[in-house]
């Protein structure tokens, strides 16, 4: 159980356009996701939590505009990079939790997001 | 405030040897910990969690934690390490709510033939 499946797993596009991440939980409701990013040989950076039916709320330093978080079910949360540079370039990977206590984070595959 | 460190970002053991990776952590209140297991270009993978009951934790593919609290430690082990273990493993720690979690650097496990 816990499964949560992102797409795509890799994206390759040209500076200045958009690219929509999508992250789904399979078999629970997430009322909660996590979106993080991770760069080379580096830990993650949460850049925001995504909670269902409400604005995200992003980490200090993280731009809103630039990066567009909608929840809009309890098993969908997407991550929209706008105008997208080089230096957006990363993995990006998102996380849900379980309703109830002590359910930890169950994380996605990732995606290795390259701007050209 | 909450942070975690993870002593050694590069760990190589041989093939049967026993696997320490090292967790200390701060917290202003009782935490939660955990360790991931990460594999090249995927997410992360829950090995193991501590939640306030039993200070030895035993997760899956053989590892297990030990909470310490007059240590503030949380290190992973294992008895006898298995190539398939080569990945990076990161611990983290999150307050009562698990909605905030903070990681460690990391530590990418080497397993030598």
């Amino acid at each position: 159980g816990a499964v949560v499946s992102q797409h795509p797993s890799w994206v390759i596009c040209k500076s200045g356009t958009s690219v929509k991440i999508e992250c789904r939980s399979l078999d629970f409701q997430a009322t909660t996701m996590f979106w993080y990013r991770q760069f080379p040989k580096q830990s993650l950076m949460l850049m925001a939590t995504s909670n269902e039916g409400s604005k995200a709320t992003y980490e200090q330093g993280v731009e809103k505009d630039k990066f567009l978080i909608n929840h809009a079910s309890l098993t969908l949360s997407t991550l929209t990079v706008t105008s997208a540079h080089p230096e957006d370039s990363s993995f990006y990977i998102c996380s849900a939790r379980d309703e109830g206590p002590h359910q930890p984070q169950h994380f996605g595959d990732g995606t290795r997001l390259s701007i050209l | 405030a909450q942070s975690v460190t993870q002593l050694g970002s590069h760990v190589s053991v041989s093939e049967g040897a026993l696997v320490l990776l090292r967790c200390n952590y701060s917290s202003s209140v009782p935490p939660y910990l955990f360790w991931y297991v990460q594999y090249p270009n995927q997410g992360l993978q829950l090995l193991l969690k501590y939640t306030s009951a039993a200070t030895l934790v035993k997760g899956i593919n053989g590892f297990e934690a030990e909470f310490k609290k007059s240590e503030t430690s949380f290190h992973l082990t294992k008895p006898s390490a298995h190539m398939s273990d080569a990945a990076e493993y990161f611990c983290a720690v999150s307050l009562y709510n698990f909605n905030k979690f903070y990681f460690g650097s990391g530590t990418k496990l080497n397993v030598k033939p």
